[in-house]
């Protein structure tokens, strides 16, 4: 079955670094989300990418989609410690007809030391 | 989001006893889910339903029964609960498909003894 596989599983950084988590999918994506869960906290929506190839920025946190439409990245220039939290790629595929499956990767831990 | 409610928020319950999860929403949005959240695993989706009269299977159904008993309210059952199901469990909702923007509860932490 499709698999999406996310890495880092954990990153450490000091405030100011960069940080990048990369999604990775055995089988062709339609699209794919991306979630930020603070600690304690739940699932929170950021943004989803559907072309092939397209980059998408939120004020420091870049999201592409690559070419192939089988891996993603989210990358957050000059680390904050607001941006703690588990962020998880979202994939979704076509799983018969019009029926899609959505299969979450399992996530990346980011702790920002100040 | 506040939209999305979920009760309870911490259950601690003993192996054999049947518990109910619920969930209600404010988003007017016709699909509702259920995940389940461990550690390292990430969110693995139990059961959806698409509408009041439309409830299918996720990837972990077992051991998990669910209904839908208005557009606004999706509850999760455990029929015997057992220690294995001690997780993070998470309702959602969408406006479209699976494919669309997930909306997550706050979550219920259970605790199976």
């Amino acid at each position: 079955g499709q698999q999406v596989m996310q890495i880092p599983q954990y990153q450490h950084v000091q405030e100011g670094e960069d940080f990048t988590t990369y999604c990775n999918s055995s089988t062709t994506l339609s699209n794919i989300q991306w979630y930020k869960q603070r600690p304690g906290g739940h699932p929170v929506f950021l943004i989803q990418l559907v072309k092939s190839g397209e980059v998408k920025k939120q004020k420091r946190l870049t999201f592409q989609f690559g070419e192939a439409k089988k891996n993603s990245s989210l990358h957050i220039t000059a680390t904050q410690t607001t941006d703690v939290g588990t962020y998880f790629c979202a994939g979704s595929v076509t799983s018969g007809g019009s029926n899609y499956k959505l299969t979450f990767g399992k996530g990346t831990l980011l702790t920002v030391n100040p | 989001d506040a939209d999305v409610t979920q009760t309870p928020r911490n259950r601690i319950t003993k192996t054999g006893k049947r518990i109910m999860l619920e969930c209600s929403q404010t988003k007017g949005h016709d699909r509702m889910y259920w995940y389940r959240q461990d550690p390292g695993l990430g969110l693995r989706l139990i059961y959806y339903s698409f509408d009041v009269k439309d409830i299918n299977k996720g990837e972990i159904s077992d051991g998990y029964s669910v209904s839908r008993q208005a557009q606004a309210k999706f509850s999760l059952s455990l029929e015997s609960a057992i220690p294995n199901q001690t997780a993070l469990y998470f309702c959602a909702t969408s406006l479209a498909g699976l494919t669309d923007t997930q909306y997550f509860g706050p979550g219920t932490r259970l605790t199976v003894l």
